[in-house]
């Protein structure tokens, strides 16, 4: 299994303003997932980071709003720009743990989340 | 479409007694199903997949579930409830493409 860490774990952000949230694995991994899971729903795939490529990005998320880097095979950010009240969500960073190169059907593991909140 | 669904918003089981959360899918082809469990103010925790074979699987904490095809289930079940299991539990399946749909999720309450 992975173990993935997030910073920040929480934060309290005024609207206009931008946050960007780091996910750090220790392995090397391929691919990486950013989700947000919005208060007492599930979790909604932002986009899929690939070391080296633009991220893909999900219908209903644009990059201008959400963009992600990806400088290396162990780590990503997630800035959530010009932020509004329903960006408050909780963002989950999130890569597959299989080893063998197969990514179909592998255990996908999770960071801690970082909670953000949008006064 | 491709989906996963838990009809349960919440399962309310008292201390020791059997568990079941409830989830159906709709997928195409052979459909690979995983159940996550997410603590307080924590990130989710994989339990248990089903990938092909035994149609019951065994997981972590005790908890297992049971792929039926000819329902298009996978419901989550622990014989014995414990206080520590309350928690949010989501059904997830690989829709193929790298995509993982989730379901709403289950909140899960054991009453002491």
């Amino acid at each position: 299994s992975a173990v993935i860490s997030q910073k920040p774990s929480r934060d309290i952000c005024q609207r206009g303003t931008s946050l960007t949230i780091q996910c750090q694995v220790d392995s090397q991994v391929t691919m990486m997932f950013w989700y947000r899971q919005q208060p007492g729903q599930s979790l909604t795939l932002i986009a899929t980071a690939n070391q080296g490529s633009e991220a893909t990005y999900e219908s209903g998320f644009v990059i201008d709003k959400f963009p992600i880097s990806r400088p290396n095979l162990t780590f990503s950010t997630l800035t959530v720009s010009n932020m509004s009240p329903e960006d408050s969500s909780i963002y989950l960073c999130s890569v597959e743990g299989g080893t063998s190169g197969n990514p179909l059907g592998e255990t996908q593991y999770f960071g801690p989340g970082t909670r953000l909140l949008v006064l | 479409a491709q989906s996963v669904a838990q009809p349960e918003d919440q399962v309310n089981v008292a201390e020791g007694n059997p568990l079941t959360v409830k989830c159906t899918y709709s997928v195409s082809g052979n459909p690979y199903l995983f159940w996550y469990v997410q603590y307080p103010n924590r990130g989710l925790q994989f339990l248990l997949k089903y990938i092909t074979g035994d149609n019951l699987v065994k997981g972590s904490y005790g908890f297992e579930a049971e792929f039926n095809k000819s329902q298009t289930s996978f419901h989550l079940k622990k014989p014995s409830a414990l206080v520590s299991d309350s928690a949010l539990y989501f059904c997830a399946v690989y829709t193929g493409g790298f995509k993982t749909i989730f379901g709403a999720g289950t909140r899960l309450f054991v009453k002491a």
